[in-house]
């Protein structure tokens, strides 16, 4: 079982805020990142360390982290961000990695 | 800008060997202080971290799969690789490579490669 444990699905009315969340003991001491996986593609980074974005990756997209829970906002969320988010940082020791268990995001 | 790719058999036998190798286009290996890594994803779950190798040929393992997974590199050819020994249907799945870079307080994987499906069936 993943030691990042995210909200299966979420959903969230057009141009309106959503927040996903992740939860771990490990984000305590680590920040985690963020990915953006639509159907049939490869996960997309959105967020990374303590509140971060790639180039190209909408200023609609932030995090942030608050004890053993990291969280990834949308604010005005758009058509085009319909899709499954998943956290990423260390497990509980420190030396490997884990990803959570994903949060379906509904733009209605 | 850094591309990857993933090249190998679509079909594996139970019991046999996986071997993918992934091919890093748009800069060196060997240029950065990157990890470069193996994900999973089984059809219709979520993702599962494999393993990651540095150039120096340091690795760390996902530990429920660390007795199966030897991950390589080879700087001259600009690729690294996943061998997963002893497969079974449980291991069918599309297959990531990604780069990662990695700090003391975090870690993020980018960019990643398209994926590639691998189903292990007689």
């Amino acid at each position: 079982s993943s030691e990042l444990t995210q909200d299966p699905a979420v959903s969230v009315a057009l141009g309106q805020t959503v927040r996903v969340t992740c939860q771990g003991d490990s984000l305590r001491s680590y920040y985690a990142s963020w990915y953006q996986q639509k159907p049939g593609q490869a996960p997309v980074l959105v967020i990374y360390g303590k509140n971060n974005r790639p180039s190209g990756i909408p200023d609609r997209f932030s995090g942030s982290s608050s004890g053993n829970t990291t969280s990834l906002t949308i604010t005005g969320a758009q058509a085009e961000d319909e899709a499954d988010y998943y956290c990423n940082s260390r497990d509980s020791s420190g030396n490997h990695y884990v990803f959570g268990t994903g949060t379906k995001v509904t733009v209605l | 800008q850094v591309q990857l790719q993933e090249l190998g058999p679509g079909l594996v036998k139970p019991s046999q060997t996986l071997s993918l190798t992934c091919t890093v286009s748009g800069g060196s290996i060997s240029s950065g202080s990157y990890y470069w890594s193996w994900i999973r994803q089984p059809a219709g779950k979520g993702l599962e971290w494999i393993g990651r190798i540095y150039i120096s040929g340091t690795t760390n393992y996902n530990p429920s799969l660390k007795s199966r997974v030897t991950i390589s590199v080879d700087t001259s050819k600009n690729q690294f690789s996943l061998k997963l020994s002893s497969v079974t249907a449980a291991d069918t799945a599309v297959f990531y490579c990604a780069r990662e870079a990695a700090l003391s307080d975090a870690n993020w994987f980018d960019p990643w490669g398209q994926g590639t499906l691998v189903t292990v069936s007689s």
